[in-house]
């Protein structure tokens, strides 16, 4: 079975800083990835997915993370924190057979005034 | 497109009580999982539907958990009877057919067991 592996269950960025939240996965084949964010009392949202071609996949509201098949990873980063951002991060793995999603233990960013 | 529906968002229930909810996925999806999600954790799944039929049901405990997706569209999820550590959020979501479709997520049922 696959394994996702978010490091960091609490990250807090300033307003305008850098956001980087990691994620790793296990796997001997190249699955297809995804990053979700959660709002309070909300589903989860699509920011980006990753399938093939280009390594460097742009999303929603300033987002993009980068698939690194080397270091299995796939990182979320934004340049610049806003505060809107504050909200639970989530990976996920799909398998490329059988429609199979996994999912990391979540990532919460707060973003400092 | 219309999104994912779920109902209720909210049910407070006694422990042994039972409680159904209620998902209605996005036209055309063939793929339907329900999801648990306790306070901090991320989702785990609880069953995943093709059409009508169960492709995982691994992770259900089906001694008190049921569910069924009637004419491959709506599914119902049950508990009966409820306890305490049942108290969390059930996910709906579904997906096209087809490496790489993303789930689609509803907005949730946050279940209380008192």
């Amino acid at each position: 079975a696959q394994s996702v592996t978010q490091l960091g269950s609490h990250v807090s960025v300033s307003e305008g800083a850098l956001v980087l939240l990691r994620c790793n996965y296990s796997s001997s084949v190249p699955p297809y990835l995804f990053w979700y964010v959660q709002y309070p009392n909300q589903g989860l949202q699509l920011l980006l997915k990753y399938t093939t071609g280009a390594t460097l996949v742009k999303g929603i509201n300033g987002f993009e993370a980068e698939f690194k098949k080397s270091e299995t990873s796939f990182h979320l980063t934004k340049p610049s924190a806003h505060m809107s951002d504050a909200a639970e991060y989530f990976c996920a793995v799909q398998t490329n057979t059988g429609n199979q999603f996994y999912f990391g233990t979540g990532t919460s960013l707060t973003v400092i005034p | 497109e219309a999104g994912v529906a779920q109902s209720p968002r909210y049910k407070i229930i006694e422990k042994r009580q039972s409680v159904a909810f209620w998902c209605n996925p996005i036209s055309g999806h063939a793929t339907l999982y329900w999801y648990q999600q306790i306070l901090g954790q991320g989702p785990k799944l609880l069953i995943q539907f093709q059409n009508n039929g169960v492709v995982d049901d691994s992770q259900l405990p089906k001694d008190r958990f049921s569910a069924e997706r009637l004419k491959g569209v709506d599914s119902t999820l049950k508990i009966q009877p409820a306890k305490l550590e049942d108290s969390a959020v059930y996910l709906c979501a579904s997906a096209a057919t087809g490496g790489g479709s993303p789930l689609h997520f509803g907005n949730g049922t946050r279940l209380t067991v008192t």
